[in-house]
């Protein structure tokens, strides 16, 4: 009975590398959705993603990230060339209906970048 | 955008006090969740509301919805060390599709 799964739990790039965050939904669940969190700040929603289907994408950086939930394996979080600005907390939560907002958040993925 | 305007932003208290914190926001949410963030996990849900007005409580923890909808607040009875973590409030509004707002958190930390 495992909750949401990310991987790593701490990622560390050089800048101008490329990052890619796992998360596993919890068993039964097709909607994942990814913030992240700058330190001593809260979480900022980046996308909402249905397997297959990016949803709601509203708060996801224009350049150098991306999102996908395929139909088999995990959703990742794509970040291409890193920069500083980009070492945060990743966070990812899955719902079952994508009814109602209490999900249930992973334990992060932190990316630190150097 | 929308913000959530959150505070106190640290307490420092003794083992046995209660604790209140709020969050406030210049435009309506339909909803108002509470969480709770250990150092270096994601955050746990706490309590959630869904009606203006609406006052529940999980265990030692008290939260209402308040009646314009513009503000919420979080009420810890008879805090014990293990409630010492990060606090956040967040809402969402119909007018933002997905999104949770989140505020930017209450540190809470309990000497006992």
């Amino acid at each position: 009975n495992a909750g949401v799964m990310q991987n790593p739990r701490h990622l560390v790039r050089r800048r101008g590398q490329e990052a890619r965050l796992r998360c596993s939904p919890m068993k039964g669940h097709s909607h994942v959705y990814w913030y992240r969190q700058l330190p001593e700040e809260g979480l900022k929603f980046m996308v909402y993603l249905q397997k297959e289907n990016i949803i709601d994408e509203s708060g996801m950086p224009k350049e150098r990230f991306s999102a996908e939930f395929p139909k088999e394996g995990p959703s990742i979080l794509r970040i291409q060339q890193v920069v500083r600005g980009d070492s945060a907390a990743y966070f990812c939560a899955s719902s079952r209906t994508g009814q109602g907002l209490g999900y249930t958040f992973g334990s992060g993925t932190r990316l630190t970048v150097v | 955008g929308q913000q959530l305007n959150q505070s106190p932003q640290s307490m420092f208290i003794q083992e046995g006090e209660d604790v209140s914190m709020n969050c406030t926001s210049s435009s309506i949410f339909n909803t108002w969740l509470w969480y709770k963030q250990d150092p270096g996990e994601g955050p746990v849900l706490l309590i959630a509301l869904y009606k203006a007005g609406e006052l529940t409580s999980n265990g030692r923890l008290t939260a209402q919805f308040g009646i314009t909808r513009k503000d919420s607040f979080l009420n810890i009875s008879a805090s014990i060390p293990s409630d010492v973590g990060i606090y956040f409030c967040a809402g969402h509004s119909n007018q933002a599709g997905t999104a949770l707002i989140f505020g930017k958190g209450t540190t809470l930390s309990v000497s006992s």
